[in-house]
């Protein structure tokens, strides 16, 4: 379909729990990215890829791990879940001609922590 | 602060009328400007995108300005439909910020 999925769609989980959300494209884009969304304060990054090996903190990073040992696969954890990171995500990922071109949006992943 | 300002937060338009959305942006190190529509339950998908050295852009309906000197960019919706109705996010490509969203409803 879209070449960039995610995976849970939708999960619940409770407070301290470690928890990851999944992310994969299909096209061999060099950057992948994540994404929360929450009302009144749109998209925020979290994190980003340049490449396999290669990550860089965005503007909320806190409480969250990522890694990119493949190209085409993005992790995101929770190490340990919090309410405040309940939320929605959204992995993207770019053709690499300038960081921000061209992003392509997963379908997001609806977190609840309880 | 925030590097993307986003205004208004929602914006209600007849059915036909014009829609515009203005963003700010605070450094002059960004470059490239692309706005993102999101319906309702979807991901954002990227409608148009304009650079720093090009001063308009124009695809059908829709249209982005941008004035570097004052540092804004706006989107323009011509002839709106119903299914304009969503909410829209300008973006910069530095620091890789995105606005905070106008949620746009065009009533019939």
């Amino acid at each position: 379909d879209a070449g960039i999925t995610q995976s849970p769609r939708y999960k619940i989980t409770e407070t301290g729990r470690q928890v990851t959300l999944m992310c994969h494209q299909t096209w061999s884009h060099s950057y992948m990215f994540w994404y929360r969304q929450d009302l009144g304060h749109g998209l925020r990054l979290i994190y980003y890829s340049a490449a396999a090996d290669i990550t860089d903190k965005g503007e909320v990073p806190d409480g969250y791990v990522v890694s990119r040992s493949k190209t085409e696969n993005f992790p995101l954890t929770l190490e340990s879940a919090t309410r405040s990171q309940t939320s929605v995500y959204f992995c993207a990922s770019s053709d690499g001609q300038g960081a921000i071109y061209g992003y392509t949006f997963g379908s997001g992943t609806r977190l609840t922590v309880v | 602060g925030e590097n993307v300002e986003q205004h208004p937060s929602t914006l209600s338009v007849q059915e036909g009328d014009s829609a515009v959305i203005k963003c700010t942006y605070s450094d002059s190190a960004s470059n490239y400007f692309p706005w993102y529509k999101q319906e309702l339950g979807k991901r954002p998908q990227l409608i148009i995108d304009i650079r720093s050295n090009v001063g308009e852009k124009k695809d059908q309906r829709i249209a982005v300005t941008l004035n570097k000197t004052a540092k804004h960019f706006s989107l323009h919706i011509t002839e709106t439909q119903p299914e304009d109705s969503a909410v829209y996010f300008c973006a910069s490509d530095y620091k890789l910020s995105f606005g905070a969203g106008t949620t746009v409803t065009v009533r019939a």
